[in-house]
């Protein structure tokens, strides 16, 4: 399998549930991504990961807790959401994590909070 | 205030006719890309400028970047259905921050 790839792709979940989505590339990429993407509004960057590191958490509440065992992987674990985070939730990786370095986007998982 | 504002938000033309986006700024921008992303997918590169007044083609699309690095355009000639989806610019500023754009969502009607 090639590319980048998000489970599940579509999540429907209640405010006390926990749930985790899984993003994995199989580029041989360096760093890894998670965006919301919301109607209307511009894809929102919430974490990047560089070598395994967190190198930026923009401003996401707690209840968003990523996880990066190893450059292929990526996980967004969810718990006690609210209705407004239903969205696009999508995983990216990139070569090198640099600013302007050529994203891939995985296919995105559609997440509906109840 | 979005950093990179996109116009038109909705198109929908028919097959055949041709169109242009924008994607404006106050900022500069060292480079800027353009994504389509498809329904129930996620964004794809289309294309990267990075000099002020460039314009690069992909078979019927034209993307300009403005002569002071703060917009860019892409045209479409002789649109196709396959060319439906959302389009995104993108833009990293000059102090390496990466931002999209609100998007441009097209619809060609067969």
């Amino acid at each position: 399998e090639t590319g980048v790839t998000q489970t599940p792709r579509h999540l429907v979940m209640g405010m006390t549930n926990k749930k985790s989505l899984k993003c994995e590339q199989h580029l041989g990429h360096n760093a890894m991504y998670w965006y919301k993407q919301s109607a209307k509004k511009p894809l929102e960057l919430m974490f990047v990961y560089s070598l395994e590191e967190r190198v930026e958490n923009n401003s996401v509440p707690s209840r968003f807790s990523p996880e990066c065992p190893n450059s292929s992987h990526l996980f967004l674990h969810l718990h006690t959401l609210q209705p407004e985070d239903s969205a696009l939730y999508l995983c990216a990786s990139s070569p090198a994590g640099v600013s302007g370095d050529t994203q891939y986007f995985g296919p995105g998982t559609r997440l509906t909070v109840l | 205030t979005q950093l990179l504002e996109q116009s038109p938000q909705f198109l929908s033309i028919q097959e055949g006719e041709n169109l242009t986006v924008y994607c404006n700024s106050s900022s500069v921008f060292s480079s800027l890309q353009w994504y389509r992303q498809e329904p129930g997918e996620g964004p794809v590169l289309l294309v990267t400028v990075v000099t002020g007044g460039e314009v690069k083609k992909l078979k019927r699309l034209t993307f300009q970047f403005g002569d002071a690095r703060k917009d860019s355009s892409l045209h479409i000639t002789a649109a196709q259905p396959g060319d439906t989806g959302l389009y995104l610019c993108a833009g990293e500023t000059l102090g390496n921050q990466f931002y999209f754009g609100t998007g441009t969502s097209l619809t060609v009607i067969p």
